[in-house]
């Protein structure tokens, strides 16, 4: 039982390094979302993707951008990391919009 | 303003009480509601899907006011293992899904 996966789990970047993180779903869900989460700020929602070949801004979009790689991945691109990027970042799918979202174990990423 | 807002707490309640979080949205084209509960470092997990009529699921009681657009989460004779945050979620038409910053329970004995 899978559910989502997010790789690598611990990043530690030098400001200006671009880094991807992966996100997979093997539960045949149509929607995906990328969110970070700092301490007394709740999750915040990155971008998301209502479905495959589709893709949207969510509250936070600057300084980061995504791809729909198909219907399972859905993986975030730091072009040049900053400090103020430092974050968990989760990674959620879910089936459709009535549905719950599941959440995969999250990446734990700084930025020096 | 946020579209969606929680009182971030902490409730500081003992074992056996009733505790209620509320969580306000500002879009009226809100189209489903959820509550999460997440512990330390972990990953959100669900607690319930609030509906229209309301929904209980043990100790645990949601209901859904679309007129004042609020959700509220009611939790009956607390337990020590109930200590988390208690996120509530609001998906839009758009699919577009939104967490309140979490309220913080602590059931202490």
């Amino acid at each position: 039982n899978a559910g989502v996966t997010q790789t690598p789990k611990f990043q530690v970047l030098k400001t200006g390094q671009s880094m991807t993180l992966q996100c997979a779903q093997d539960m045949n869900h149509n929607s995906m979302y990328w969110y970070r989460q700092d301490p007394g700020m709740g999750l915040r929602l990155i971008y998301y993707s209502a479905s495959e070949g589709t893709t949207d801004k969510g509250e936070v979009p600057n300084g980061y951008n995504v791809s729909r790689l198909n219907k399972r991945e859905f993986s975030l691109r730091l072009e040049s990391a900053a400090p103020s990027q430092t974050s968990v970042y989760f990674c959620a799918s879910s089936f459709d919009r009535d549905t719950e979202a599941f959440f995969g174990q999250g990446t734990r990423l700084t930025v020096v | 303003r946020k579209e969606v807002e929680q009182d971030p707490g902490p409730f500081n309640v003992p074992e056996g009480a009733t505790v209620a979080f509320n969580c306000t949205y500002s879009n009226s084209a809100s189209q489903s509601f959820f509550w999460y509960r997440q512990d330390c470092r972990k990953e959100p997990k669900l607690l319930m899907s609030v509906y229209s009529s309301g929904n209980e699921d043990g100790r645990f009681t949601a209901q859904l006011n679309r007129a004042s657009q609020y959700i509220s989460l009611l939790i009956r004779d607390s337990k020590l293992s109930d200590s988390a945050t208690y996120l509530c979620a609001v998906r839009l038409v758009t699919d577009k899904l939104i967490f309140g910053t979490g309220t913080r329970l602590q059931v202490f004995p």
